[in-house]
C-alpha cells in the first residue's frame, strides 16, 4: 500500500463547475501538505501549502486538510480551461523531514 | 524570472553511457532537492543538500547516481553506465526554509 493515495483520473468537468480534487494518507506523522499542478511535460508549481487542519484558501482555490481521517482536498471554483492539467498532492513529515511524498496526480480536463 | 533552471531540458543517450545534468537554484535558496518522476507517477525523492552538504540519500540512488553541490550554489546529478530503467524526468527543487519546495522545469531522459 502506498503512503499517499491519490485517484488518478482523468476527471472532466465543464468549464465553471468546481472541482474537487482528494487524497488520503496512511503515515500520521504528516504534517505539511502541499497541492502542485504540473502542465505537460513542465514541473510541478506550488499551488498551494499548509500544515494545520482546517481550510485555506487562496483566490479560486481551497486547500482543505482533516488530520484525524487523514484526508486532503483541493477544490477548485470557477473552473477554466486553463486549469486543466495533474494535480498532485505531497506531504511532508513533522520534525524535520526534508523529502516531499507526493501522490500519483489526478489529470483534470476542464472542458469548454 | 529567477526561478529554478535545468540543463539540458532534454537529453536522449544510449544505454551504457553516462549523462550529467544540471541545476541551478533560486538566489538565495540554500536547500536544494533532486526527484525523480517517470509517466503517471508522482515525484520521487532522490537526494537533498543544505548548502554543499548532501544531507539524504534515497534508496532509489543507487551506486551508478551521483550528485554533488559544490559551493553551495548549483548542483550537478550523474548517471553512469545509463540503463533504459532510468528514463524518467529528472526534477529539481529548491526552498530557503525547507517548508515550500519550487521546482524546476526538469530535464528529460530518455536511454536508447
Amino acid at each position: 500500500q502506498k503512503e499517499v493515495e491519490q485517484d488518478p483520473g482523468p476527471l472532466s468537468v465543464p468549464e465553471g463547475a468546481i472541482v474537487s480534487l482528494n487524497c488520503t494518507y496512511s503515515n500520521s506523522a504528516f504534517q505539511y501538505f502541499m497541492w502542485y499542478r504540473q502542465y505537460s511535460r513542465k514541473g510541478p508549481e506550488l499551488l498551494m501549502y499548509t500544515y494545520s487542519s482546517g481550510n485555506k484558501e487562496d483566490g479560486r482555490f481551497t486547500a482543505q486538510v482533516d488530520k484525524s481521517s487523514k484526508y486532503i482536498s483541493l477544490f477548485i471554483r470557477d473552473s477554466q480551461p486553463s486549469d486543466s492539467a495533474t494535480y498532485l498532492c505531497a506531504m511532508k513529515l513533522t520534525g524535520g523531514g526534508n523529502k516531499l511524498t507526493f501522490g500519483t496526480g489526478t489529470q483534470l480536463k476542464v472542458e469548454l | 524570472d529567477t526561478g529554478v533552471s535545468q540543463n539540458p531540458r532534454h537529453k536522449i543517450t544510449k544505454r551504457g553511457q553516462n549523462v550529467t545534468f544540471r541545476c541551478d537554484p533560486i538566489s538565495e535558496h540554500n536547500r536544494l532537492y533532486w526527484y525523480r518522476q517517470t509517466l503517471g507517477q508522482g515525484p520521487e525523492f532522490l537526494t537533498y543538500f543544505q548548502n554543499e552538504a548532501q544531507l539524504e540519500k534515497s534508496r532509489l540512488l543507487s551506486d551508478r547516481f551521483s550528485a554533488e553541490r559544490p559551493k553551495g550554489s548549483f548542483s550537478t546529478l550523474e548517471i553512469q553506465r545509463t540503463e533504459q530503467g532510468d528514463s524518467a524526468m529528472y526534477l529539481c527543487a529548491s526552498s530557503r526554509t525547507g517548508d515550500e519546495q519550487f521546482f524546476g522545469p526538469g530535464t528529460r531522459l530518455t536511454v536508447l
